[in-house]
């Protein structure tokens, strides 16, 4: 079956724009994840939902950014008055349950996002 | 907090050579441990884990074993492929939170 898409695959844009990541995880999947992979890094961990609720938002960086879920399964990660530092891998990843203890996680093949 | 210190690469083996690459964590409570294989122009792929101490995850030819007293969860594989070429990260989880290592980025040559 099809895996974890995200869209775009390759985002250019500058120095104080708005940006939206999309994410489309494995059909059935409840649990979602949202991660930045800078360069020579593993992933850092940003938002987790169950469902369409935020679960855990702590490791997002700031209030710039933010995310959504509205359906439970299509999210949306958005990016205000974007910055250099900004630049980065984002990962998405979405499991059955997100019950932890082990389960799994998907991963897309992220969108390599540039702030110029 | 919780995190994880896997070994620096980037390593580069000859085909047929044994492979270790050390990963420790320290976590509260009792995580779950992965590692994750990433190919060159692919995604993040799960390749084992362990959700208890003493288990042993393994895949592919690659095993790691969960080990509480050293909190330690070392890659090994007894003889690599050119195929095996790969950025390999360490992972913990506890409870809704994953911790990823750095990477280590191994090239293996015929």
């Amino acid at each position: 079956g099809a895996g974890v898409s995200q869209t775009p695959s390759n985002k250019v844009t500058e120095k104080g724009k708005y940006v939206e990541l999309r994410c489309d995880p494995i059909s059935g999947h409840t649990a979602l994840y949202w991660y930045r992979q800078s360069l020579g890094q593993g992933p850092e961990f940003l938002i987790y939902f169950q469902g369409t609720g935020a679960a855990d938002d702590s490791g997002l960086p700031n209030d710039r950014f933010f995310a959504v879920r509205p359906e439970g399964s299509v999210s949306t990660l958005k990016i205000q008055r974007t910055e250099r530092g900004d630049s980065a891998v984002y990962l998405c990843a979405s499991s059955l349950s997100g019950t932890g203890g082990g389960e799994t996680q998907y991963f897309g093949p992220g969108t390599r996002l540039l702030v110029l | 907090g919780d995190s994880v210190t896997q070994m620096e690469g980037p390593v580069t083996l000859s085909e047929e050579a044994f492979l270790t690459i050390n990963c420790t964590y320290t976590a509260t409570g009792y995580p779950s441990l992965f590692w994750y294989v990433q190919y060159p122009g692919e995604g993040l792929q799960l390749l084992l884990k362990a959700t208890k101490a003493d288990d042993k995850g393994s895949n592919k030819g690659f095993e790691a074993t969960y080990r509480k007293e050293t909190t330690s969860f070392h890659l090994e594989k007894g003889s690599v492929q050119v195929s095996d070429s790969a950025v390999y990260f360490c992972a913990l989880n506890t409870g809704n939170q994953f911790y990823f290592g750095t990477g280590t980025s191994l090239t293996v040559i015929p």
